[in-house]
């Protein structure tokens, strides 16, 4: 299966702050998925196909990559974006998910 | 809109089987296309897909769990089901259903996860 590794696993931004979080690919994909988690809450789906945002995602946020590379991008950091960030790719069977970034607000 | 709810048995003692039952409306499994998906968030590996099953009752599962796990529905009734059998307390974690898509490889509709803990 495709092990996704993301970094950082934890970091701190200021409310403004610019933030952008990585997730290897242990293999090459052809896309990937980006969720957000609160705490106590289930995961939401941020970016789909790599860079489209899901309905209701404000547009600080943004996905790139291609291959095994991908990242996460918060343009602006705003409070209500403290939480945990997880990748996910179904490229190939079965579909895996990083180990998570967590947020917070500095 | 979609909606998801998963429910189960809360605590379970390792060597049983798991039993979970997804409600959800919005959608149904009647419908070409639609199917419900599992997902379960442990300490010990994070999130985890599980399997899914569809509207023409074809079932993908996990191939590292697959032969511990069991999917079904009831379309009439919206619901979907989950079986997990020999728990240990690897298994303890939340459990989320998912509706899914055929061609989609993202989960857009999660439910509220229920948690699920294997103790003796």
């Amino acid at each position: 299966e495709i092990v996704l590794t993301q970094s950082p696993t934890t970091t701190a931004a200021s409310p403004g702050e610019k933030v952008t979080i990585t997730c290897l690919a242990s293999s090459s994909v052809s896309n990937m998925y980006w969720y957000q988690q609160k705490s106590g809450a289930s995961p939401k789906l941020l970016i789909y196909s790599t860079s489209s945002l899901a309905s209701g995602v404000p547009d600080r946020f943004s996905g790139s990559g291609s291959g095994t590379s991908y990242s996460l991008t918060i343009n602006t950091m705003e409070a209500e974006d403290a939480a945990t960030y997880y990748c996910q790719q179904w490229s190939s069977n079965p579909p895996t998910f990083g180990a998570g970034t967590k947020l917070e607000l500095k | 809109q979609v909606s998801l709810k998963e429910s189960g048995p809360g605590i379970l003692q390792p060597f049983q089987t798991l039993s979970l039952t997804c409600s959800f409306s919005g959608f149904s499994l009647g419908t070409s296309n639609m199917g419900v998906g599992w997902i379960r968030q442990t300490s010990g590996k994070g999130l985890e897909y599980l399997a899914t099953i569809w509207w023409d009752d074809d079932k993908y599962f996990n191939p590292s769990l697959n032969s511990r796990l069991t999917v079904s529905k009831d379309t009439s009734n919206n619901q979907a089901f989950l079986k997990i059998t020999s728990v240990d307390t690897a298994d303890t974690g939340t459990y989320y259903c998912t509706q899914r898509l055929t061609g989609s490889s993202g989960f857009d509709y999660w439910g509220q996860g229920v948690m699920v803990t294997v103790s003796s």
